[in-house]
């Protein structure tokens, strides 16, 4: 049972548009949310959170947006750039961590 | 020099083999994680501990068991190793109150 979903496996954009990756949960009890990136060979590393208090949350080129109705939560990416090409996972927690299965994003040149 | 490291990186062993993957961190955290990553689903919880004294079964924690050494250092085991654990296993850390965590690099096992 993934209380967190992604439903794209992939997403290929071109350097300098918009990226958009989607999530959604069911378990009305995570109260924080969160993005990591993860290259090849490497660990996931953080990229951005959000409290359930908030819907939106910017850092420089990323900003993660939260709908609590809807039980859905994006992760926008202006521009992206070739080395935003991983695999970013969403995750949930009110105190332990569940991911999602993740997304690959591939941003061409 | 990594601040979560995970030991081996890279294992192969036999159906039945009794296999640990241990993991030592130098971030000071009290709260320490093991994760196994499978194409498709992601990251799953095998177990979680957040100090010395607490344990706590994740999502998938069957076949496996965890023990935490001290407050830097936190062992998964696998008593008999079937085929289907074989998968990417990654350990983390985190501080209490900020969700973020803090991952080791992957330790990939094969269980043949």
């Amino acid at each position: 049972d993934q209380q967190v979903k992604q439903n794209s496996p992939s997403l290929s954009v071109q350097e300098g548009r918009i990226s958009i990756l989607n999530c959604d949960y069911t378990n009305s009890m995570f109260d924080y949310f969160l993005w990591y990136k993860k290259y090849p060979a490497e660990g996931p590393t953080f990229l951005i959170s959000i409290s359930s208090i908030k819907d939106k949350n910017e850092d420089g080129r990323f900003t993660v947006f939260l709908n609590k109705s809807a039980k859905h939560l994006s992760l926008h990416i202006v521009p992206s750039q070739p080395g935003d090409s991983a695999v970013y996972f969403c995750a949930a927690s009110p105190w332990d961590m569940r991911f999602g299965a993740g997304t690959r994003l591939t941003v061409k040149p | 020099d990594a601040d979560v490291t995970q030991t081996p990186r890279n294992r192969i062993t036999k159906t039945g083999k009794r296999i640990m993957l241990e993991c030592s961190q130098t971030k000071g955290h009290d709260r320490m994680y093991w994760y196994r990553q499978d194409p498709g689903l992601g990251l799953r919880l095998i177990y979680y501990s957040f100090d010395v004294k607490d344990i706590n079964k994740g999502e998938i924690s069957d076949g496996y068991s965890v023990s935490r050494q001290a407050q830097a250092k936190f062992s998964l085991s696998l008593e008999s190793a079937i085929p289907n654990q074989t998968a990417l296993y990654f350990c983390a850390t985190s501080v209490r109150g900020t969700g973020e965590l803090f991952f080791g690099e992957g330790s990939r096992l094969t269980v043949l």
